[in-house]
C-alpha cells in the first residue's frame, strides 16, 4: 500500500514558467513532508519542508503548500530554470525516524 | 568531509550469491537507514536503525539483512541475491533537529544480480 503518492511520472515546463509537483498521502499520523531532489547518478538532496502545523513554507524560488484535510502537498517551483530539471520525491515522516518517500516525478524544464 | 560513503558503487552478482554493501559516516548521526529505488517505484525502505545495537525494518525487508555494530557503519547484506534486487541502492544517515531535514544520502550503489 502506497502511503505517499506522487500521480504525475513526468512535468515539462518552459524556462521562466511555474513548476507545480503534486504529491497525496494517507496516513493522517504524518505530520512532517520534505522534498528531495535527485540528479542521475546522484544520491537524493534535501530541498524544502514542511511541517503539519504550517499550511505553507518558502525558500527563495520553492514553496511548499500542505492541504491537511485533503492529505495533499504541492511544491511550486517559480521561476523554473534548466538546472531545476531533476526527479523531485516527496517524503514524509510520523513522528518516527523513518521516512517514507512518493515515486517521483521527473521535472524537466525547457528553454 | 565524507558524509556518508558506500561502496561499492557498482557490482554484478550471480543468483545465489552473497554479498554486503558497506556504508559509513562520519557525522556521528544515529540515524541511518538503507533504500532502494526501482523504476517507478521511489525510494523504499528497507532497514533502518536508530543508534548503534538497534535496527528495524522498513518496507521490503525481505532478503536482507542489517547490522549496527557501530554509529559509524551500517552494513546492508543480501544473503542469497536474485533477480529481483538488482536495483539503485541508498544509504542515508541523519542528525539530531526536525524529523528529515538532516538527512544525508550516499551516491548510491548499483546493483546488478544475474
Amino acid at each position: 500500500d502506497q502511503q505517499v503518492k506522487q500521480n504525475s511520472p513526468s512535468l515539462s515546463v518552459q524556462e521562466g514558467r511555474i513548476s507545480i509537483l503534486n504529491c497525496d498521502y494517507t496516513n493522517s499520523m504524518f505530520d512532517y513532508f520534505l522534498w528531495y531532489k535527485k540528479y542521475p547518478a546522484e544520491g537524493p538532496t534535501f530541498l524544502i519542508s514542511i511541517s503539519s502545523i504550517k499550511d505553507k513554507n518558502e525558500d527563495g524560488r520553492f514553496t511548499v503548500f500542505l492541504n491537511k484535510s485533503a492529505k495533499h502537498l504541492s511544491l511550486h517551483i517559480v521561476p523554473s530554470q534548466p538546472g531545476d530539471s531533476a526527479v523531485y520525491f516527496c517524503a514524509a515522516s510520523a513522528s518516527t525516524d523513518k521516512l517514507i518517500f512518493g515515486t517521483g516525478t521527473r521535472l524537466q524544464v525547457f528553454p | 568531509n565524507a558524509g556518508v560513503t558506500q561502496t561499492p558503487k557498482f557490482q554484478v552478482l550471480k543468483t545465489g550469491q552473497s554479498m554486503t554493501l558497506q556504508c559509513a559516516q562520519d557525522m556521528n548521526h544515529e540515524y541511518m537507514s538503507w533504500y532502494r529505488q526501482d523504476p517507478g517505484m521511489g525510494l523504499r525502505l528497507i532497514h533502518y536503525s536508530v543508534g548503534a545495537g538497534i535496527t528495524d525494518q522498513g518496507e521490503v525487508p525481505n532478503g536482507y539483512n542489517v547490522s549496527r555494530s557501530t554509529t559509524e557503519d551500517f552494513p546492508l547484506r543480501l544473503l542469497s541475491a536474485a533477480p529481483s534486487q538488482t536495483s539503485v541502492y541508498f544509504c542515508a544517515s541523519r542528525g539530531g533537529g526536525e524529523a528529515g531535514n538532516t538527512i544525508y544520502f550516499g551516491e548510491g550503489s548499483w546493483l546488478t544480480v544475474v
